[in-house]
């Protein structure tokens, strides 16, 4: 049974450009959520998507978007990019209905932004 | 929003008990997850407890919840060397569909 895939593992930007992150939910889960970690912190909720739609987000500019697809895989994309959003982008997947909704985590995508 | 604090920093000798602490502010939270991340790494899901309980044991983790003070603890009974890492708790509040972070606390196992 895969579990929560991401890509890529790492990735280095200049400022001003754009990002895009891949995610791939675990077998049977159809909702995915993004989350942003800083360097010793924790991680810090964006957006969560079901259904092909945003159905939440955190405090996060419009500069982050997302998009789920049919097969329940999601993309982040991060437009102009800041030095600031220098994280590891975590993707978590659960799934509607079950009484716990618990979120899986996948390794992470590293982004630096130079 | 949601609130989370933890101890940032605990040690503990091979073979002793590890307790890590959490305190929260929401009191809708309906589910409370502990999650462990080992260095470069994504979040691993250790247990969670439902918040109409006070206990929960599975295998070496033990996990407490004073719904009143809003604390919650994990116990790690017999630590190991390959338990350190950073330990988060994670309250979920359901109508906010979110898991909500403080910035953990990194569990180091001495020889």
């Amino acid at each position: 049974d895969a579990g929560v895939t991401q890509s890529p593992t790492h990735l280095i930007k200049t400022r001003g450009q754009q990002v895009t992150l891949r995610c791939s939910p675990k077998s049977g889960h159809d909702t995915v959520s993004w989350y942003q970690q800083a360097l010793g912190q924790g991680p810090q909720f964006i957006f969560q998507y079901y259904e092909e739609e945003e159905r939440q987000r955190g405090n996060f500019p419009d500069r982050f978007s997302g998009h789920q697809f049919p097969n329940y895989s999601s993309e982040l994309n991060v437009n102009a990019l800041l030095l600031g959003d220098s994280a590891l982008y975590l993707c978590a997947s659960s799934r509607q209905g079950r009484s716990t909704d618990t979120q899986y985590f996948g390794p992470g995508t590293r982004l630096t932004v130079l | 929003g949601e609130d989370v604090e933890q101890s940032l920093f605990l040690s503990v000798r091979e073979g002793d008990s590890s307790v890590i602490n959490c305190t929260y502010t929401d009191s809708s939270s309906t589910y409370l997850y502990w999650y462990k991340q080992e260095p470069g790494a994504g979040l691993q899901l250790l247990t969670y407890i439902f918040s109409n309980m006070d206990m929960k044991q599975d295998q070496r983790l033990t996990v407490l919840l004073n719904k009143k003070d809003k604390h919650l603890s994990l116990r790690i009974a017999d630590t190991q060397t390959g338990d350190s890492a950073i330990y988060f708790c994670a309250p979920f509040t359901r109508s906010a569909r979110q898991l909500t972070f403080g910035s953990g606390t990194q569990l180091t196992v001495l020889p």
